[in-house]
């Protein structure tokens, strides 16, 4: 149980392109949703947490307007890199929190996307 | 301000070894603290929690308020847990995790 669907996997597109990453639960709800940005070889980095039928919140140093996230629907948060640039490549990572239940319940990853600007 | 440290980037035994991932964190409360694991080419995925006292694969971690430490042990490793490991400490209302660094585990036969 607890599965998390994070589509696509791999993504290759030009410089200037909007592209929408989407992050599925599967077989549970999740109120909350968080995005993560991994560069290589480091650690993940909170980019801002997703509630659904609110606004996102986003870390500092993140660009809300560039980092567009929506969620729609207890089982699905997307996340759009408006206008994407060589250096918004990256390896993106959601994670879904069953609930809505206590702050400290584990997160379930999904499988990660990794986006590369021409 | 609120961390979690691994010192070590890379941890390398052979089979059969003890290890122990050390994990030192900084947060004022009583902390909520997961190990994570990442295989090669799989996602991310839950270890075991503090709270929940369990031993997962062979692997236990213990709270250690005193040295603020929180260090992923297993007596005999196995090749098969070569990974990285991430420490992690929930944040916040929402749960926001913040992870360590991660230390790479690479045990030889």
């Amino acid at each position: 149980g607890a599965v998390v669907s994070q589509h696509p996997s791999w993504v290759i597109c030009k410089s200037g392109t909007s592209v929408k990453i989407e992050c599925r639960s599967l077989d549970f709800q999740a109120t909350t949703m968080f995005w993560y940005r991994q560069f290589p070889k480091q650690s993940l980095m909170l980019m801002a947490t997703s509630n659904e039928g609110s606004k996102a919140t986003y870390e500092q140093g993140v660009e809300k307007d560039k980092f567009l996230i929506n969620h729609a629907s207890l089982t699905l948060s997307t996340l759009t890199v408006t206008s994407a640039h060589p250096e918004d490549s990256s390896f993106y990572i959601c994670s879904a929190r069953p609930g809505p239940t206590g702050y400290n319940q584990p997160q379930h990853f999904g499988d990660g996307t990794r986006l590369s600007i021409l | 301000a609120q961390r979690v440290t691994q010192p070590e980037k890379l941890l390398s035994v052979f089979k059969g070894a003890p290890v122990e991932l050390k994990c030192n964190y900084s947060y004022s409360g009583s902390p909520e603290l997961f190990w994570y694991v990442q295989y090669s080419r799989q996602r991310l995925q839950l270890l075991l929690r503090h709270i929940s006292r369990e031993s997962i694969k062979g692997f236990t971690a213990d709270l250690n308020k005193g040295e603020t430490s929180f260090h992923l042990k297993k007596p005999f490793a196995q090749e098969e847990d070569s990974a990285m490991y991430y420490c992690a400490l929930p944040l916040g209302s929402q749960g926001n995790l913040i992870f360590g660094k991660g230390t790479k585990l690479s045990v030889k036969p």
